[in-house]
């Protein structure tokens, strides 16, 4: 079964520091892109960050505060989030990026929550 | 303020045809391909069409979509009360060198 799962989201106080996880199985990993995408509560879908499938190129929205990774031989990859504001208080999904469909966001994780919060 | 401009609600009654527009610009819409997901609140979103119209497989013919310059629609035919969720369009915008998704359309199914 083709499958993400996020993990590492928790409470945060501001200006501190998460790493979330996105473990991926039944499909050769290295062979997708991957995006990271936040949902706020009562707020729409947006996307943060994207990386290729070997590591060697990568986007975001967020700069300067979000770095996202992968490691290949782990099947894993990762949003490195610093900074932390409450304004980041979001569900965080992790998305697998089908280039044989144009790119599109085609298997996603069911979420990460983290909370910005004093 | 999202990039692409979607209407918050829309409604039907099982069997109905449903629309659900999506606005953008030149440098998203109008230039990319544009995408649609489904989001059930508590659960992983799900692609339902791509590159403007294609359908992935598994995903019920009952669901379409289309694009005219800068703006895209998903029709949904004989509506169904699992129909029920949130739709998301999304583009590649070129100006701004990101992802960006409409504000989502709450689908209510009477």
């Amino acid at each position: 079964e083709v499958r993400l799962v996020e993990s590492g989201g928790g409470l945060v106080q501001p200006g501190g520091s998460l790493r979330l996880s996105c473990a991926a199985s039944g499909f050769t990993f290295r062979g997708y892109g991957m995006s990271w995408v936040r949902q706020a509560p009562g707020k729409g879908l947006e996307w943060i960050s994207a990386i290729s499938g070997d590591g060697g190129s990568t986007s975001d929205s967020v700069k300067g505060r979000f770095t996202i990774s992968r490691d290949n031989s782990k099947n894993t990859g990762f949003l490195q989030m610093n900074s932390l504001r409450a304004e980041d208080t979001a569900i965080y999904f992790c998305a697998r990026m089908n280039s044989a469909l144009g790119n599109a966001f085609d298997i996603w994780g069911q979420g990460t929550m983290v909370t910005v919060s004093s | 303020q999202s990039v692409l401009t979607q209407p918050p609600s829309a409604s039907g009654t099982p069997g109905q045809r449903v629309t659900i527009s999506c606005s953008g610009s030149s440098s998203n819409i109008g230039s990319n391909y544009v995408y649609w997901y489904q989001h059930l609140p508590g659960t992983a979103p799900k692609l339902l069409i791509y590159r403007n119209n294609q359908r992935p497989s598994g995903v019920p013919d009952r669901f379409s979509g289309s694009k005219s310059g800068t703006s895209a629609s998903l029709d949904i035919s004989g509506l169904r009360s699992e129909d029920e969720a949130d739709y998301y369009c999304a583009a590649w915008d070129d100006s701004f060198s990101l992802w960006v998704f409409g504000g989502g359309t709450k689908l209510t199914v009477l």
